[in-house]
């Protein structure tokens, strides 16, 4: 079992579509998970961090972190074609030299 | 402010060559990593260094040598290229916060 799995798509949504990506993970001392957005034949680029359990919030977008399940999803809200992108889980344990990534999803936004 | 910066952008090699891939940062992050990117398997960590003088590996090392002489410059060295190297390969710093900072790529293919 890898230790981050992550649905890679690909996810065609129609513009303005409620978006849900997620992750799932098995080590237990993850305690920071961030979300990175990557466009084609670009770097990663941070799109949200979350410590611990919990929700968080920043515009069209929602980061909900679940660690009785091992579980974190992303939230896009009224999506756009400028969405368009792969996404990113991304997690690490405190005091940690690795961050360990998902294989990504790709997303579309069909205008 | 530029950020992390990587060159070549793109780089042929033969069986056997061997080269650098440069990485800068001008943040002043103490914390540098570089990554490879193949499809399906995520972002994994080759290397790492968390100040000058001082390097780790990560995940999968072998084949890949580094050094850290400043804290600006982090390069990363094939010494005999392997078309199983061939891949987008990310650099990376980190400042006092649990975020990557990437760079935007190079993408090398070994024939």
């Amino acid at each position: 079992q890898k230790e981050v799995e992550q649905d890679p798509g690909p996810l065609s949504v129609p513009e303005g579509a409620i978006v849900s990506l997620n992750c799932t993970y098995s080590n237990s001392a993850f305690q920071y998970f961030m979300w990175y957005r990557q466009y084609s034949r670009k770097g990663p680029e941070l799109l949200m961090y979350t410590y611990s359990s919990g929700n968080k919030e920043d515009g069209r977008f929602t980061a909900q972190v679940d660690k009785s399940s091992k579980y974190i999803s992303l939230f896009i809200r009224d999506s756009q074609p400028s969405d368009s992108a792969t996404y990113l889980c991304a997690m690490s344990a405190p005091y940690g030299q690795n961050f360990v990534f998902g294989p990504g999803t790709r997303l579309s936004v069909l205008p | 402010n530029a950020g992390v910066t990587q060159t070549p952008k793109f780089q042929v090699l033969k069986t056997g060559q061997s080269m650098t891939l440069q990485c800068a940062q001008d943040m002043n992050h103490e914390y540098m990593s570089w990554y490879r990117q193949d499809p399906g398997m995520g972002l994994r960590l080759i290397h790492y260094s968390v100040g000058a003088g001082i390097t780790d590996q990560g995940e999968v090392p072998n084949g890949y040598n580094v050094s850290r002489s400043t804290t600006e410059d982090f390069p990363l060295r094939l010494l005999s290229a392997a078309p199983s190297q061939t891949s987008v390969y990310f650099c990376a710093s980190r400042a006092s916060a649990n975020v990557l900072t990437f760079g935007a790529g190079s993408r090398l293919t070994v024939l």
